[in-house]
């Protein structure tokens, strides 16, 4: 089975501190993505990669920026956090470079709260 | 970008079968159809994926219609555990995943 991990369940932050999510993927996947889960918004797309340092811009990439030095890990990087970045973070991975047909795995997510 | 529409809840009893339709009229020539499955304080979980007419596996069957602008998951006689948000999703043709908003199914016992 594929295995998407997640550094950390919960995280409290302080505004303006710069946070870092990280996650690890341990299939080889090419993809990996960045989601973040609010109440009555569902899931959004914040960034994806689909080779080492390489980078796209989801639905919402404001006030976040990503870096994938290796294949198996992903990390999401809030730079300054502020208060509306409080929300559910989910990271997911996926095996090839063609998104039709090639189903998402995900991390169990991370609870971030800016205070 | 094929946008997909779904109820926003649900409720069933226990042993019933449940059916959720997805709408997604723009759906591309070579989009497929996944669903995926979330519990609290969980990531989402792979269904069941189509192209079209019906596709079956141990969890759930997935019907599409010939001209597939919509498409139906079905549930075979649920359990109070699968109480869950469903999410549909048509592919966009590059790298990017859009959920929608899902469908909150609770099942009563």
């Amino acid at each position: 089975d594929v295995k998407v991990t997640q550094s950390s369940r919960y995280l409290v932050k302080r505004t303006g501190e710069k946070v870092f999510l990280e996650c690890v993927q341990d299939m080889d996947h090419e993809n990996m993505f960045w989601y973040r889960q609010d109440p009555g918004l569902g899931l959004r797309l914040i960034y994806f990669s689909y080779d080492v340092k390489m980078k796209e811009k989801g639905d919402i990439p404001e006030g976040y920026s990503v870096s994938r030095e290796k294949k198996e890990r992903f990390s999401l990087i809030l730079e300054s956090a502020s208060t509306n970045q409080t929300s559910m973070y989910l990271c997911a991975s996926s095996p090839t470079h063609r998104a039709n047909n090639s189903p998402l795995h995900f991390g169990n997510g991370t609870r971030l709260t800016v205070t | 970008l094929a946008k997909t529409t779904q109820p926003i809840s649900m409720d069933s009893y226990e042993g019933q079968e449940v059916n959720i339709t997805c709408s997604h009229n723009n759906i591309a020539t070579n989009d497929y159809i996944t669903w995926y499955q979330q519990f609290p304080s969980q990531g989402p979980r792979f269904i069941i994926q189509g192209y079209k007419t019906k596709v079956t596996n141990e969890v759930a069957s997935l019907f599409i219609p010939a001209d597939r602008k919509s498409s139906t998951l079905s549930l075979p006689r649920v359990s109070l555990s699968d109480t869950a948000v469903y999410y549909c999703l048509v592919g966009s043709g590059t790298y990017k995943y859009i959920f929608g908003t899902g469908t909150r199914l609770k099942v009563l016992a």
